[in-house]
Order: structure tokens, then sequence, then C-alpha cells
């Protein structure tokens, strides 16, 4: 079935520095990536969508110079949080859409800590 | 504004015991709905999958039911198991290959 690679898996970071997330598409070409957050105890807030060759589209109170999002290709999308804050520590995690009846899929998330 | 509640927020069983847990939306125009398991700090594993033509699904052990007409989804869980203690999400999409909207989750934890 569809697979996303997501790497890290984890990182620790200082603030101010900034930190570097890659999606990958293993099996299938992903045209449209979507970016989610994830507070403890919270669900999964929609931060951003991806699409191949154009300008990723953000949600209401993500700041897009803050979360740079590249899709320069079918098969990879990255997010790169810039000037990284302790209150960006969160779980990051990508998921593209399946084809008819199969669902959305997930990588495996990557948990940021700064420091 | 399109949104997914779900209840209860947690949950404890012993084990062998039958659970449902419920997941409401509020425009009941879906498209999909997806059941998923998250494990402390880690990803999201998909569990079901019901299209909006669709009223349950089927694995194992785990049933769920969707009625779109009141909005609201179940999944089933029989003879729980610790190793089904996790969070439990439900997620709907509104068109094809557009963001699913989450649910904050159940909890369940399963004691032996």
């Amino acid at each position: 079935g569809a697979v996303v690679s997501q790497h890290p898996s984890w990182v620790i970071c200082k603030s101010g520095t900034s930190v570097k997330i890659e999606c990958r598409s293993l099996d299938f070409q992903a045209t449209t990536m979507f970016w989610y957050r994830q507070f403890p105890k919270q669900s999964l807030m929609l931060m951003a969508t991806s699409n191949e060759g154009s300008k990723a589209t953000y949600e209401q109170g993500v700041e897009k110079d803050k979360f740079l999002i590249n899709h320069a290709s079918l098969t990879l999308s990255t997010l790169t949080v810039t000037s990284a804050h302790p209150e960006d520590s969160s779980f990051y995690i990508c998921s593209a859409p399946g084809l008819y009846g199969h669902g959305y899929t997930f990588g495996s998330g990557t948990r940021l800590t700064v420091v | 504004k399109q949104e997914v509640t779900q209840i209860p927020a947690a949950l404890s069983v012993p084990e062998g015991e039958n659970l449902v847990l419920n997941c409401s939306f509020t425009d009941s125009a879906i498209y999909n709905l997806q059941w998923f398991r998250q494990d402390p700090g880690k990803g999201l594993t998909s569990l079901l999958l019901i299209q909006s033509s669709q009223r349950e699904q089927t694995s194992g052990r785990l049933n769920a039911s969707l009625d779109k007409s009141s909005g609201r989804s179940t999944l089933y869980i029989a003879a729980s198991q610790p190793g089904d203690s996790a969070t439990y999400l439900c997620a709907v999409s509104y068109q094809a290959g557009t963001a699913l909207i989450f649910g904050k989750g159940t909890t369940l934890s399963v004691s032996s």
C-alpha cells in the first residue's frame, strides 16, 4: 500500500535555529501533502497544504514565513521550521490522500523539541 | 464551522469487554470518514475507512458504522485486549483529496 516516510522521527534544537522535516512518498506520487501539528493531549490541526510545483496554502493563524513548505517533486515535501522557539515544540506529521477507497496515509511523525 | 467531536475523551475497561467509541460531525455532507489509532508519541495507524455511501466497515474485532443523516459514527471493539490501549481518532473529509478534520480522540485503557 501507499507509504509515506517521514524524517527525522525526533529532533532537539536550540532556540533560533531552523529544522527541516522531510516526507517522502515511497511507492506512489503525492501531488498533495498535508502538514499537521499536534500539541500534547490535543488533536491534529492542519497547518498547511502543499501541492507539487505550486505555493503552499496555509491555514489561518499559521505563519508562512516561519513554517516554510516546499513540494518540489511528486515524492518529496518538506517543512522547515525557521527560527524555532520553545512554543514551536510539538509533534508534526504529514499526510497524503490516497486513491478512492484507500483513505489517507500518514508519516510516522516528528517530535520537535526546542530548548 | 465543520467540527468533529469524540465521546468519551477517555475510557478504562477490563480485558474482554466490548466497547463503543462515538464520533459526531457537525456537517453531515462528508466525503468519507476514517478511524485511526495513535500510540503514545507515535504516528497514526489507519483502522477503517468508510465512504459516504457506505454504512459500515469491519476489520477483525473492529466494526465502524456511519449514519450520515445524524452526523454520527461509532467504532465497536469486541473482546478488548490490553494491546488495544491507545488513542482512537475519528476524522472526516468533505471532498476528495482535501484535508481531514480530526476529533480530539478517545484514549482507551484496557487492563488485564
